[in-house]
């Protein structure tokens, strides 16, 4: 069983650049959230999608877009990069209708902006 | 704003001994909470949550004590093991009438080294 996977795991950008990052939910799965975790602060929330559209949105500047496709995966697409989006950035996948509440995360895609 | 809080960012206990996490949250409207275990380069992994209609949750070596009249919520592990060494968050969420959880706030972990 497949679990939450994420590209690319490593990524170097420029500041001003643009990014896209992907993730593949666990099997079975219907409901991607992405989390960025700065370094020595636990992950914050960053949008929520289910049903191909964005359910819930953290406190994150319209920079930080997504979607998510018909076969549940999902983007993060970050624009006009600046210094402090360098940070781990995490896929979760659950249930829309799951009551555990319990999130499984891939490994992330560590960013770095210069 | 940080509505969760993990006071202590290290904690070193030998192995065999109790070791016991504490976090804290100020928003009355969060029901749910969740601890979250995560190794170096590794997503976190969940480990064990409980319900605010609950005040304790066992699993294995793993329990959650709840005071909601305090805000405050610890992990107890009895007894750690040295594979126990990890970053350890806690994690609060608002379920609601409907039950399923939405976003979740993280703390900003406490760093658990269990010594031989």
């Amino acid at each position: 069983d497949a679990g939450v996977t994420q590209s690319p795991t490593h990524l170097i950008k420029t500041r001003g650049q643009q990014v896209t990052l992907r993730c593949s939910p666990k099997s079975g799965h219907d409901t991607v959230s992405w989390y960025q975790q700065a370094l020595g602060q636990g992950p914050q929330f960053i949008f929520q999608y289910y049903e191909e559209e964005e359910r819930q949105r953290g406190n994150f500047p319209d920079r930080f877009s997504g979607h998510q496709f018909p076969n549940y995966s999902s983007e993060l697409n970050v624009n006009a990069l600046l210094l402090g989006d360098s940070a781990l950035y995490l896929c979760a996948s659950s249930l829309a209708k799951g009551l555990s509440g319990e999130l499984f995360f891939g490994e992330g895609s560590r960013l770095t902006v210069l | 704003d940080q509505q969760v809080k993990q006071n202590s960012p290290s904690l070193s206990v030998q192995e065999g001994r109790i070791s016991i996490l504490n976090c804290d949250y100020t928003n009355s409207m969060f029901d749910y909470f969740l601890w979250y275990k995560k190794y170096p380069a590794e997503g976190p992994t969940f480990l064990i949550s409980i319900s605010s209609i609950k005040d304790k949750n066992e699993d294995g070596r793993f329990t959650v004590f709840l005071n909601k009249s305090a805000k405050h919520l610890s992990l107890h592990i009895v007894p750690s093991q040295p594979g126990d060494s990890a970053v350890y968050f806690c994690a609060a969420s608002r379920r609601g009438i409907t039950g399923t959880a939405s976003k979740l706030t993280f703390g900003t972990g406490t760093r658990l080294q269990v010594t031989l």
